[in-house]
C-alpha cells in the first residue's frame, strides 16, 4: 500500500549546525513532494516542495533533494537556529489523483542555543 | 492566516453528546480534508472531498459524519464518542489541476476532549 517513511523521529543539534531529514515512499506514481513545519501549538505550515521533474530546490537556509529512482527525499537545513525547532513532516502525493497526501510519521527536530 | 478556518478551536464533550466541528476556506479551492492529530498517529487523514464529493474515507467509525455542502464548507459531525477521539481535528484544502495543484493548507485545528 502506499506509505511514506520519515527519519529520524528526533534529531537535536547545536545552533549553526546542518539538519537532515529523510524520507521514503512507495508509490511510484507520486509526483509532489512537500514538507511541512509544524511549531508547538499551531498548524502545519507549507516550508518547501518538489515535484517529479527537478532532482533539487533550494530557499534560503533550507533545500530539498529528491531522488526518483531511489524514492528518496531529503530535507536540508543549513545554519539552524533556535527557531528551526518544531515537528518536520514529509508527504507525498497519492496515486489516487484525489489531492490527497501520504505523510510521513513526524520529526521533532531541537536546535539547541 | 492561511485562509482556512475552523471553529470551534476548543471542544469538550461527554460521550453522550452530539456536536460539530466547521471548516472554511477562502482560497477558491476544490478539494478539503479532515486529519486526525494525536501523539500516536501524527497526521491520519479521515475524508477527502474533491468538488464536495467524498472520495475517500479511511475505515473511520461511523460516530463521526463528514459533510461537504459546497466546495467552501466542510463539517465534521460528532456523536457518542470516545474518550480515545481526543486530538487535534485538523481541516485542510488544496486545488485539483493548475499550476499549484496538491499544495495542501491547513487550518489551525480544533483540539477536542472527549470525557
Amino acid at each position: 500500500g502506499e506509505n511514506v517513511e520519515q527519519h529520524p523521529s528526533t534529531l537535536s543539534v547545536q545552533e549553526g549546525d546542518s539538519a537532515v531529514i529523510k524520507c521514503t515512499y512507495s508509490d511510484s506514481a507520486s509526483n509532489y513532494f512537500p514538507w511541512y513545519k509544524q511549531e508547538l501549538g499551531k498548524r502545519p505550515q507549507l516550508i518547501i516542495d518538489i515535484r517529479s521533474n527537478v532532482g533539487e530546490k533550494k530557499d534560503q537556509r533550507i533545500a530539498v533533494t529528491l531522488n526518483k529512482t531511489a524514492k528518496h527525499f531529503s530535507l536540508h537545513i543549513t545554519e539552524t537556529q533556535p527557531e528551526d525547532s518544531a515537528v518536520y513532516f514529509c508527504a507525498a502525493t497519492s496515486s489516487s489523483n484525489t489531492g490527497k497526501l501520504i505523510f510521513g510519521q513526524g520529526t521533532t527536530l531541537q536546535v539547541k542555543p | 492566516e492561511t485562509g482556512v478556518t475552523q471553529t470551534p478551536r476548543h471542544l469538550v464533550m461527554g460521550m453522550t453528546n452530539k456536536k460539530s466541528l466547521k471548516c472554511e476556506q477562502h482560497l477558491g479551492h476544490n478539494a478539503m480534508y479532515w486529519y486526525k492529530q494525536s501523539a500516536k498517529k501524527p497526521l491520519e487523514l479521515m475524508f477527502v472531498y474533491n468538488f464536495k464529493e467524498q472520495t475517500e474515507n479511511n475505515s473511520v467509525p461511523s460516530r463521526f459524519s463528514p459533510e461537504c455542502p459546497n466546495s467552501s464548507h466542510l463539517f465534521l459531525h460528532l456523536h457518542t464518542l470516545q474518550p480515545e477521539d481526543s486530538a487535534l481535528y485538523l481541516c485542510a484544502s488544496s486545488r485539483l489541476g493548475g499550476a499549484s495543484y496538491n499544495e495542501q493548507f491547513f487550518g489551525p485545528g480544533t483540539r477536542l476532549t472527549v470525557l
